[in-house]
């Protein structure tokens, strides 16, 4: 059962665009909401992150987009450049002593100079 | 380092051989989590220890597959008697505790490759 679902899968954009990235849930009890960014062999690192009680957070260049009530929530990266070329995986943290994540899919993005 | 260490980074076994992934969490850290990511997937989770409690192992996919932590810092996770199924990225991240925003960081991953 999938409970995080991520489109597109893979997303080509080119320089100075914005490249757009959304997840959708089917579990209420989830409390927190990362998007991580990955190289290939390198780990997952966390890009940017919120709260189910706040519609939108922006850091730099990325903005994530909330709607509670249609759970689901969406990752914007603004002016992308080559070197945001990677896969970007939403996740979902679920509620409880555990706190572990559920992971979307996963997106490969392009980014053409 | 500061970040997550993970070793060995590549680890090829033959089928039927029993495997041990280590990993080194941040120092205090008190969450301590084993994810499987199978190629071109996300991270699945497999089991979260709080010190050297496990208090979650419910995406262990079988009984071959065991994880520890003795004294609530370093972490093993070992599987007995491969599959080919076994075959992925096994990643360790680690986190404080305490509060629900708390991230979780990534080590870079081990990638197990059966024969």
């Amino acid at each position: 059962q999938q409970q995080v679902k991520q489109s597109p899968q893979s997303l080509i954009v080119q320089k100075g665009g914005i490249s757009i990235i959304n997840c959708a849930y089917e579990n209420t009890a989830f409390d927190y909401f990362p998007w991580y960014q990955q190289f290939p062999g390198k780990g997952p690192a966390l890009l940017i992150a919120i709260r189910p009680d706040v519609s939108e957070k922006k850091e730099g260049r990325f903005t994530i987009s909330f709607n509670k009530s249609a759970k689901q929530f969406s990752l914007h990266i603004m002016d992308s450049q080559p070197g945001d070329s990677a896969t970007y995986f939403c996740a979902a943290r679920e509620s409880g002593n555990t706190g572990k994540l559920i992971f979307g899919q996963g997106t490969t993005l392009q980014v053409k100079p | 380092g500061a970040g997550v260490s993970q070793s060995p980074r590549y680890k090829v076994a033959k089928r039927g051989q029993d495997v041990a992934l280590r990993c080194d969490p941040i120092s205090g850290h008190v969450s301590l989590f084993w994810y499987q990511q199978a190629l071109g997937q996300g991270p699945e989770f497999l089991t979260y220890f709080q010190n050297e409690a496990q208090l979650d192992k419910s995406g262990l996919p079988s009984d071959r597959f065991f994880a520890e932590r003795p004294e609530g810092s370093v972490s093993t996770l070992k599987i007995q008697r491969t599959q080919q199924e076994d075959s992925a990225v096994y990643l360790c991240a680690s986190s404080q505790f305490g509060q629900v925003n708390q991230p979780q960081h990534f080590g870079d991953g081990t990638r197990l490759s059966i024969l």
